[in-house]
């Protein structure tokens, strides 16, 4: 079975400030990992992914997600948060060698950037 | 290009009512997803469809929700009769069939079961 862990339930980050929110997973084999964003009363919008190739993986609106397999960590980062950027933030994994291309989601992340 | 399309967007019914809900997805995307996402919860697949065919249904629950995806493009989930725990946000996600491709998601039905 796949399994995502967010740690975090809520991240608190001033506007101008670097932001990381933090992905662990649990998979069989190579895994497909995606971050989606879901702003209040709407569907979540996809922001990046990891598929194979270089660990760092850059994103929409400036976000960018280092893969790390030793770790089975897939932080999201950002090195100037903005006040547009408070929302939840779910991380979501796929395993390779299962024909279900449905996703497991984490638990998700509120960050909040203060201006 | 169109997004997803979803109704209703709310929906309020009493316990032991049906209820229905109908997801459009993207022109061209062979592959349909229903969630359901609890409050303070990621979302959980009900259902996967390719085309008009399940791929998985292991997390329905098959006494009281069905789904159906006639032609292979529109879909419909159905609750009946609803519990209350059935109260959360239904997202419906549509992908192309390829490895890897990320799934685009519809704005969801907020269901709340009185």
């Amino acid at each position: 079975a796949q399994s995502v862990a967010q740690p975090e339930d809520q991240v608190n980050v001033a506007e101008g400030n670097p932001l990381t929110v933090k992905c662990t997973y649990s998979v069989s084999g190579n895994p497909y990992l995606f971050w989606y964003v879901q702003y209040p009363n709407r569907g979540l919008q996809f922001l990046l992914k990891y598929i194979t190739g270089d660990n760092l993986v850059k994103g929409s609106y400036g976000f960018e997600a280092e893969f790390n397999k030793s770790q089975t960590s897939f932080h999201l980062k950002k090195p100037s948060a903005l006040v547009s950027d408070s929302a939840l933030y779910f991380c979501a994994v796929r395993g390779l060698d299962t024909g279900r291309r449905a996703l497991t989601f984490g638990s998700g992340t509120r960050l909040q950037v203060q201006p | 290009e169109a997004g997803v399309a979803q109704s209703p967007r709310y929906k309020i019914i009493e316990k032991r009512q049906s209820v229905a809900f109908w997801c459009n997805p993207i022109s061209g995307h062979a592959t349909l997803y229903w969630y359901q996402q609890i409050l303070g919860q990621g979302p959980k697949l009900l259902i996967q469809f390719q085309n008009n065919g399940v791929v998985d249904d292991s997390q329905l629950p098959k006494d009281r929700f069905s789904a159906e995806r006639l032609k292979g493009v529109d879909s419909t989930l159905k609750i009946q009769p609803a519990k209350l725990e059935d109260s959360a946000v239904y997202l419906c996600a549509s992908s192309l069939v390829r490895e890897g491709l990320e799934q685009y998601f519809g704005p969801g039905t907020r269901l709340t079961v009185t």
